[in-house]
């Protein structure tokens, strides 16, 4: 079935820093990619997405490449600041059938100032 | 604002008993999601409903059941709850029910049920 790895956490860095929260994944198919944030005491909401090899998602200066060859779709930010603070969730869905979103188990990010 | 409501934010109730979770999608959306968020568990999907039928079942508990009625709106009961069923349930909707280029699924700000 599928499945998707997330870099354990949690993750502490500095302001201005560089982030790299890394994710892999299991599919059959072709899937599609996703990457969620959940600021504290809110609900999921989408950061980002890429639905073929090769596709670049990008949204509030993240982002993250569909590597097909390396089954991988890294989130990437180059200065983080405090408001970044948060969970993030890496999660694919099939690409044929279902919609339905099999989420990694997401990293906490806290951004100190 | 993402556009899906859940009702109630928090809920506190005593094992045993039977709570129901309501969910509006937006505006458009044929397609509705439950899920659990628990420490334990991470995040699990649970139920489907595309246009009023369910679509997809994963791990979802006997004790649990969920429907969507004709205005697109759905409820997920929960029943016999016990310690463990305490969680954060998320709904989440998207328009269409079968994959189209990585449809974006929109979630709710979850209800937070707490079981004593």
């Amino acid at each position: 079935g599928n499945s998707v790895t997330q870099m354990e956490g949690p993750v502490t860095l500095s302001e201005e820093a560089f982030l790299t929260i890394n994710c892999t994944y299991t599919a059959t198919g072709y899937p599609s990619l996703f990457w969620y944030v959940q600021y504290p005491g809110e609900g999921l909401q989408l950061l980002l997405k890429a639905t073929k090899a090769d596709d670049k998602g990008s949204n509030k200066g993240f982002e993250a490449t569909y590597r097909k060859e390396t089954t991988s779709f890294h989130l990437e930010k180059g200065s983080v600041q405090v408001s970044d603070s948060a969970v993030y969730f890496c999660a694919l869905s099939a690409n044929f059938g279902n919609e339905k979103l099999t989420f990694g188990t997401g990293t906490r990010l806290t951004i100190i100032p | 604002d993402s556009g899906v409501t859940q009702t109630p934010k928090h809920l506190i109730t005593a094992t045993g008993q039977r709570v129901t979770l309501r969910c509006s999608p937006r505006s458009g959306d044929l397609s509705v999601y439950w899920y659990q968020q628990s420490l334990d568990q991470g995040l699990q999907f649970l139920i489907q409903y595309y246009n009023g039928e369910e679509r997809a079942k994963g791990n979802i508990l006997e004790r649990f059941s969920a429907q969507q009625f004709p205005d697109l709106h759905s409820e997920l009961n929960l029943s016999s709850l016990e310690l463990g069923d305490s969680a954060l349930y998320f709904c989440a909707s998207s328009v269409a029910g079968i994959q189209l280029s990585g449809n974006t699924i929109y979630f709710g700000e979850g209800s937070w049920l707490t079981v004593v």
